[in-house]
């Protein structure tokens, strides 16, 4: 079965670091990785998705990895600002029809 | 444009006590539905998804079942809640003629069992 794992659980970092933040699976069979954003007590928010054969996508200030072989990618953020304090939340999908989470890296951006 | 609504948003209920958690999709046809479980600290666990009318897949033994009498209309229920149901339970849905590969979440119910 599918094991996703982020890296780290938390982060702080002051307003206008760039980050990184890492996510990691077990299977490389992969059809997809999704990276969501999630605010305390709300739904999970699309952020960037990568099929299987693509390397990156990129979306303003975000920019999204992926190296199927080894099982990683990665979201970074370009000039954090306070808006990006959040729970991000990676997932992999096997078949299209199924989606396995990681458990989330909480992101506090310091103005 | 589609959306997807979920209710109640928050939900306190004794143990022992029956649960029914509504999830609807409005603006597509035929998508896909799914029940996530959010604990505390955790990620997100699958619980259920749907690929049609009638057809419920579950991924982990437990306490609920779901339901999709409709194609727009999933349905998490349990006859005996347990302390253990506690968590914040998301609907998802993807497809619907769209892209399968990318799941459109709703804003999730607080369910404290006591």
């Amino acid at each position: 079965k599918q094991e996703v794992t982020q890296i780290p659980a938390a982060l702080s970092v002051p307003e206008g670091e760039n980050l990184v933040l890492n996510c990691s699976f077990t299977d490389s069979a992969i059809y997809n990785l999704q990276w969501f954003r999630q605010d305390p007590g709300k739904g999970l928010t699309s952020l960037l998705l990568i099929q299987s054969s693509q390397r990156e996508q990129t979306s303003g200030r975000l920019n999204a990895s992926l190296d199927k072989s080894s099982g990683r990618s990665t979201l970074y953020i370009a000039a954090s600002q306070p808006g990006d304090s959040a729970t991000y939340l990676c997932a992999v999908s096997n078949t299209g029809n199924q989606f396995y989470f990681g458990t989330g890296t909480s992101l506090t951006v310091i103005p | 444009s589609q959306t997807i609504h979920q209710w109640p948003a928050t939900l306190v209920q004794p143990v022992g006590s029956p649960l029914s958690l509504e999830c609807t999709v409005e603006g597509t046809s035929n998508p896909n539905l799914y029940w996530y479980r959010q604990a505390a600290g955790r990620g997100l666990q699958l619980l259920f998804y749907s690929v049609g009318i009638g057809q419920i897949s579950s991924e982990v033994p437990q306490n609920l079942s779901a339901s999709r009498p409709q194609d727009r209309q999933f349905i998490l229920s349990s006859k005996k809640l347990l302390l253990s149901d506690s968590g914040f339970y998301l609907c998802a849905w993807s497809g619907g003629g769209g892209r399968r590969d990318i799941q459109y979440f709703g804003a999730g119910t607080r369910l404290s069992v006591l």
